[in-house]
């Protein structure tokens, strides 16, 4: 289940089964989204991206939805894996903003139980 | 094909002392940005810069801070005289020329600033 409390909302989801980590942006003129892994000790690993014109993307295991109207992206880890544990960010950026800097969610860590 | 490279990994200073960090980015890559993250939240935005010139220095904060990019060597983000709010965890992230909004980022394992 999630939980949010003062430390990062945390998704415990058995190993085998599907994950699904959401996230709320906050700039509706964002254009580009990307998702990023971060284990323990290390930096945000890229995952996956998004541009504005798509609604959905895939890769190997992992889908991006993107839904403009409410502002939420979504990240979907299929067969989840106890290597998929870690902290997972979303990021947006507005390229007509003239800086490439991006704007990163809170994160929600992922527990992958056995 | 080395990715960003940030040194030293651990940093430990006492008050009012400078840090200095490093970071060399991706072969290929001129741009880099500095982001900051404290334990258990998101990254924050800092400073953008390619060769020799800063682009955007908006999440720098006003006294004590600086970075540069010179046209040999590495980005170099340098506090002085470090305060205990200071110790967080330092990330650069670098992308290949004019592609930074469609092209992701591509992150070092950080530096950890520790103020005594």
């Amino acid at each position: 289940g999630e939980s949010v409390g003062l430390h990062l909302p945390t998704l415990s989801v058995q190993e085998g089964d599907n994950s699904i980590i959401n996230c709320a942006y906050s700039n509706s003129a964002s254009d580009y989204f990307i998702w990023y892994k971060q284990e323990s000790g290390k930096g945000p690993q890229f995952i996956i991206d998004i541009r504005s014109n798509m609604d959905k993307r895939q890769g190997q295991r992992v889908t991006v939805l993107l839904n403009k109207t409410v502002k939420h992206l979504s990240l979907q880890i299929a067969a989840t894996q106890p290597g998929d544990s870690a902290v997972y960010f979303c990021a947006e950026n507005n390229r007509d903003s003239g800086t490439y800097k991006y704007i990163f969610g809170t994160g929600t860590r992922l527990k992958v139980l056995a | 094909n080395a990715g960003v490279m940030q040194n030293p990994r651990h940093l430990v200073r006492r008050r009012g002392q400078e840090a200095r960090l490093r970071c060399s980015p991706m072969k290929g890559h001129s741009h880099v940005y500095w982001y900051r993250q404290l334990p258990e939240e998101g990254l924050k935005f800092m400073v953008y810069l390619q060769k020799e010139n800063i682009i955007d220095e908006s999440g720098m904060p006003k006294e004590r801070f600086s970075a540069e990019f010179p046209k040999e060597g590495p980005s170099i983000l340098r506090i002085q005289q470090v305060v205990r709010g200071d110790s967080a965890a330092y990330f650069c992230a670098s992308s290949p020329q004019g592609q930074g909004a469609i092209q992701p980022q591509h992150f070092g394992d950080g530096t950890r600033l520790s103020i005594l």
